[in-house]
């Protein structure tokens, strides 16, 4: 069974560019979640998709935004990139459903510059 | 302000010894979540909690969840070096995957 698949897996961007970081889940599951991690501020919830729509978002400038396409993959966006948008980006991928296990992509590292 | 606080943040250890991770959180939740990461990987699920009491175990790691203190505990028994990891807890604030984190809490154990 294919785990999730984050790519590029690196990315180096200069201030104000923007980048696209996708996502692929594992097969059958609907959810995709968001997250970004960072040295100073730890992991920090970005948002979460369901059959394409956002049903949670976190607390992030409306420079962050994302999509899910129907079949269930999901990018993020990140516009006008500033240095402190530095960080691993992860992914997880779940059925969805209440309690049910998320499982995690190995990241997105973007540096930027 | 919801807090997820993790202790201890940093923790070396000798094989065979027991030791316990605390995760002490802010608001009302009943799930929990215990992750692993190695350095320069992905986050590895060890453990969902869903109810208060919920114990679960596996090999040497076994959490509990107790949500009337609003405490989740890892412990670890007779380690040993291949546990060393950084370990996550999250509590799941919404009804989707919202996770609050910790910080993180890194292990090393020695031979």
């Amino acid at each position: 069974k294919a785990g999730v698949t984050q790519t590029p897996r690196y990315l180096i961007k200069t201030r104000g560019q923007q980048v696209t970081l996708s996502c692929s889940p594992i097969s059958g599951h609907r959810s995709v979640s968001w997250y970004q991690q960072t040295p100073g501020q730890g992991l920090q919830f970005l948002f979460e998709y369901f059959s394409e729509t956002q049903r949670n978002k976190g607390n992030f400038p409306g420079r962050f935004s994302g999509r899910q396409f129907s079949n269930s993959r999901s990018e993020m966006n990140v516009s006008t990139l500033e240095l402190g948008d530095s960080a691993l980006y992860l992914c997880a991928s779940s059925l969805g459903n209440f309690g049910t296990e998320a499982f995690f992509g190995q990241g997105t590292r973007l540096t930027v510059v | 302000e919801l807090k997820v606080e993790q202790n201890p943040l940093f923790l070396s250890m000798q094989e065979g010894k027991n030791y316990t991770i605390y995760c002490n959180y802010s608001t009302t939740s009943d799930r929990l979540y215990w992750y692993r990461q190695d350095p320069g990987k992905s986050l590895e699920s060890l453990f969902v909690l869903l109810s208060n009491g919920a114990v679960k175990q596996e090999g040497r790691l076994m959490a509990s969840l107790d949500t009337k203190a609003r405490l989740s505990t890892l412990h670890i028994t007779a380690a040993v070096h291949d546990l060393s990891a950084t370990y996550f807890c999250a509590v799941d604030i919404g009804n989707n995957y919202q996770l609050i984190w910790g910080a993180g809490t890194k292990l090393i154990i020695k031979p």
